[in-house]
């Protein structure tokens, strides 16, 4: 079955980029995603990339995404302390009636002043 | 901006009772989806729904689980006998279905069984 793996936990200082890490296994993924859940929140949305596009930039984040490693990351730029919470990824192969999505663990970013 | 909204925020109740949780998905949304995350576990699919019925659902679906469209802009989740592994925070969300089909989560309904 599909599994999305995230490292658990990143630190970063206040203006820094972060970079958090996913890899996942199912190859017919199309849709791959980035939540984020501050404490007590629900999950936001954030970006999300096609499986045909090896980049793509929002403001201050940038998803990258190999395809042939099933490697996809999100970098955020100057790194701010409302930036602290967890990452969720999460991937789908959207196809007739079949939408529903695969998370990651979810890594959590502590971001120092 | 349009949002998910979901009640109650918690809800406690007896193990073996019936509960029902609410969601308002987004008024022009197609789909709508129920997942739960047990505490210090992974975001995991229940159901999703379409066109007033279901879609596609996961081995937790079981039996005790259904799912109801009441109105035109209720989505309800019913468990009718808990236990206390179904303890975990249960988000609903909705999506467009067209483009990117993003799913927009609501905040939680956090279920505690005791």
């Amino acid at each position: 079955g599909e599994d999305v793996e995230q490292s658990l936990f990143l630190s970063v200082r206040e203006g820094d980029s972060s970079v958090i890490n996913c890899t996942y296994t199912d190859s017919s993924s199309t849709y791959l995603y980035w939540y984020k859940q501050e404490p007590g929140a629900g999950l936001q949305l954030l970006t999300y990339i096609f499986s045909n596009m090896d980049m793509k930039q929002d403001q201050r984040l940038t998803v990258l995404l190999n395809k042939k490693d099933k490697h996809l990351s999100l970098r955020i730029a100057d790194t701010q302390t409302g930036d602290s919470a967890i990452y969720f990824c999460a991937e789908t192969y959207m196809d007739t009636g079949r939408r529903a999505l695969t998370f990651g663990s979810g890594t959590r970013l502590q971001v120092q002043p | 901006e349009p949002e998910v909204t979901q009640t109650p925020s918690h809800q406690v109740t007896q193990m073996g009772q019936e509960v029902i949780l609410r969601c308002v998905p987004i008024s022009n949304h197609l789909y709508f989806y129920w997942y739960r995350q047990i505490l210090g576990q992974k975001v995991e699919f229940l159901v999703s729904f379409y066109n007033n019925e279901i879609s596609e659902k996961s081995e937790i679906f079981d039996d005790q689980f259904s799912v109801e469209r009441p109105d035109g802009s209720n989505f309800t989740l019913k468990i009718r006998s808990t236990k206390l592994e179904d303890s975990a925070m249960y988000f609903c969300a909705s999506s467009p279905g067209q483009g990117g089909d993003e799913q927009f989560f609501g905040p939680g309904t956090r279920l505690t069984v005791l």
